[in-house]
């Protein structure tokens, strides 16, 4: 079954800390990852996208099909980067959506 | 319109009662889905349109669970009969060139049953 699990509820960290933010996910075939963010008080909306390859506010992702994983990477936290985080995994017609990560950034 | 509406944002009401949620997607975007969020918990699929049909309605939970979409618009989700598991956020979200573009969420009904 197509799964995606985030296994840290909570990620604290100090401002200029490096974070990351695990994901791994099970599926059978060419998977399209994703990961999605929800500031306090604000939709969630799209961070990034695993085919892009892009880097949004110094967030990085690189999906490693040998473990299975996209983890969510930012060299050096910020305090308006505290957050809830969401990996998801397309499947066919939707989005499976991991449990998700808060991360908070301390000053 | 700018982005996806949602109507209520804020529901309360008594167990047994019928509640309709309303989701307004992006002008022009053909995909729509309906996802629920339980406290604590992840974001689960309940329905996905294409249009106005329902290729993918896998994730409605039992038959008190429906759902419409009229005109490539507008989209009711109803639930009869309300339990208080039913207790969640419903998102809805809109996308026009499928997956691989992401998701437009709207800011979701907090439907709470009593």
């Amino acid at each position: 079954a197509q799964r995606v699990t985030q296994p840290e509820k909570l990620l604290s960290v100090f401002k200029g800390a490096p974070v990351e933010l695990k994901c791994n996910y099970s599926y059978s075939g060419s998977p399209e990852l994703f990961w999605y963010v929800q500031y306090s008080r604000q939709r969630l909306q799209l961070l990034l996208r695993h085919i892009s390859r892009e880097s949004i506010k110094g967030f990085t992702a690189d999906l490693n099909k040998g473990e299975t994983s996209f983890h969510l990477k930012k060299p050096f936290a910020q305090e308006e980067d505290s957050a809830m985080y969401y990996c998801a995994l397309s499947n066919t017609d939707k989005l499976i959506f991991g449990t998700g990560t808060r991360l908070q950034v301390f000053p | 319109g700018a982005g996806v509406s949602q109507s209520p944002s804020n529901k309360v009401t008594e167990k047994g009662k019928d509640v309709e949620l309303r989701c307004d997607p992006i002008s022009g975007h053909t995909a729509l889905y309906w996802y629920r969020q339980r406290l604590g918990q992840g974001l689960e699929f309940l329905i996905y349109f294409q249009g106005n049909s329902a290729p993918d309605k896998s994730g409605l939970p039992s038959d008190r669970f429906s759902a419409e979409r009229t005109g490539e618009s507008v989209s009711t989700l109803t639930i009869q009969r309300t339990q208080q598991e039913d207790s969640a956020v419903y998102l809805c979200a809109s996308s026009w060139g499928g997956i691989s573009y992401g998701y437009t969420f709207g800011s979701g009904t907090r439907l709470t049953v009593v």
